[in-house]
This record gives C-alpha cells, sequence and structure tokens, in this order.
C-alpha cells in the first residue's frame, strides 16, 4: 500500500485480556519495526524484523510480548494478560531494508491501547 | 550508551517567525545519524531532515535546517516561516553505527503556532 496501515486504531482491553495489533507495511519493505509510545514521551523500540526473521527483540518488556511476521509482510504485535502499564501508543514502521545510518522509516498512525 | 535531551516540553511561535528546538544528545559510537520528526495529532511520526556526524554542511530541507554542534553534542531544528500547519509534537532521534537497528527518541517538544 502507500503507507503504513496499523489496525485497530484504538484498542480498550480489561485487564488480563490478550490482544494483537496488527500491521501492514509499504509493499516491498523488508525491514518492520515496533515501537511502544507511552503518553508524553518519545517512542521506545520493541522489536525489528528483516523479513520473516526478528533479529532483534530486546526491546520486548516481558514474555508476555510476542511479534511476529510469518510471511514477510504483515505483521502482528501480541500481548498477553494485558496490564495497565501496557497502554501505550503502539507504533509500526517499515523501511526498504537499507541499514546506513541515514536511512530512515516511514511510521503508521499507531494503535492505542488503553487497558482498564 | 546513547540518550536524547530535549529540555523544551513547549514552545509556541507566530506565524510566519522561525523557532528553534533544543535537542543535545549523548553517544559513544564513533558514527551516528541524527534525525527529526514531526507527530501531529493524528499520530504518525513524519521524518523531516537527517544529519550525519560526519557530515561537512548543517542538513536543509526545505523551511528546515538542523543547526548540528559536534563538540556541543547539540542538533537543533530551526523552523523558518513558522505556519499554522506546524503546530505538532517534534522529536529528536538518533541511530548509532554499533547498533543500526534502532532509533533512540527524546521525549519529545510541542509546539503551538498562533496567528
Amino acid at each position: 500500500g502507500a503507507g503504513v496501515s496499523q489496525s485497530p486504531r484504538y484498542k480498550v482491553a480489561k485487564r488480563g485480556q490478550d490482544v494483537a495489533l496488527r500491521c501492514d507495511p509499504i509493499s516491498g519493505h523488508v525491514s518492520l519495526f515496533w515501537y511502544q509510545q507511552a503518553l508524553g514521551q518519545g517512542p521506545e523500540f520493541l522489536t525489528y524484523f528483516q523479513n520473516e526473521a526478528q533479529l532483534d527483540k530486546s526491546g520486548l518488556p516481558s514474555d508476555r510480548f510476542f511479534a511476529e511476521r510469518p510471511e514477510g509482510s504483515v505483521s502482528t504485535l501480541k500481548i498477553q494478560r494485558t496490564q495497565q502499564e501496557d497502554s501505550a501508543v503502539y507504533l509500526c514502521a517499515s523501511s526498504s531494508g537499507d541499514r546506513g545510518l541515514s536511512s530512515s522509516y516511514t511510521f503508521g498512525s499507531g494503535t492505542r491501547l488503553t487497558v482498564v | 550508551a546513547q540518550k536524547i535531551t530535549q529540555t523544551q516540553p513547549g514552545m509556541f511561535v507566530q506565524e510566519k517567525e522561525a523557532v528553534t528546538l533544543d535537542c543535545t544528545y549523548d553517544t559513544s559510537d564513533p558514527s551516528y545519524g541524527l534525525f527529526w520528526y514531526k507527530q501531529p495529532s493524528s499520530g504518525e511520526m513524519i521524518f523531516l531532515i537527517y544529519q550525519g556526524s560526519y557530515d561537512q554542511q548543517n542538513a536543509t530541507e526545505g523551511r528546515y535546517s538542523l543547526n548540528f554542534q559536534k563538540a556541543r553534542k547539540s542538533a537543533n531544528l530551526v523552523i523558518s516561516a513558522s505556519q499554522l500547519g506546524d503546530s505538532a509534537m517534534y522529536f529528536c532521534a538518533m541511530r548509532g553505527q554499533l547498533n543500526t537497528d534502532r532509533l533512540i527518541f527524546g521525549t519529545g517538544t510541542r509546539l503551538q503556532v498562533f496567528p
């Protein structure tokens, strides 16, 4: 598609519920990133895929967070047993795969998750 | 470790005036890149400008310019001729040579442009 598409745009989950957030990157982009943006903060790195391979998941805050990209395009970020501190905007970004310093990402509009 | 500091939580500027948004950084990487992103209320992060640590000249992109002072470890964004549509959050970010897989962001500055 023309841009990075994320769904749902908003998600309200009861504490303890599992959620799945979807990211549809720009067609042909091999690199895909997930970031978490808490209220009033800058985005923080969660995980990175190169095609279907998850090359870095060091930013995932706990083992309740799981991300996959099975066919190297669409990605899903899953959060199990949600807790209130998981409330944040989850941003997805994609890039062409150039890992140079100047490589810029295209971000989606994010999914705002509220855990009540 | 890498760190980005943005000390201005909010800035106001009158339409058509210039404004400078501050950014300082800390890194031990010998080579790094610095970015500025704009985040309007719709939520997406929009890339504005990039500066490489070894670039000889300050980067410019239309009304955006980056005042890069390597010795001071600062990378301030200058927006000239502000427009009402410039009202948004602005984030400074960096990527280091030793870990090119992630961007490190600051906490952002909210810019409000008034008529």
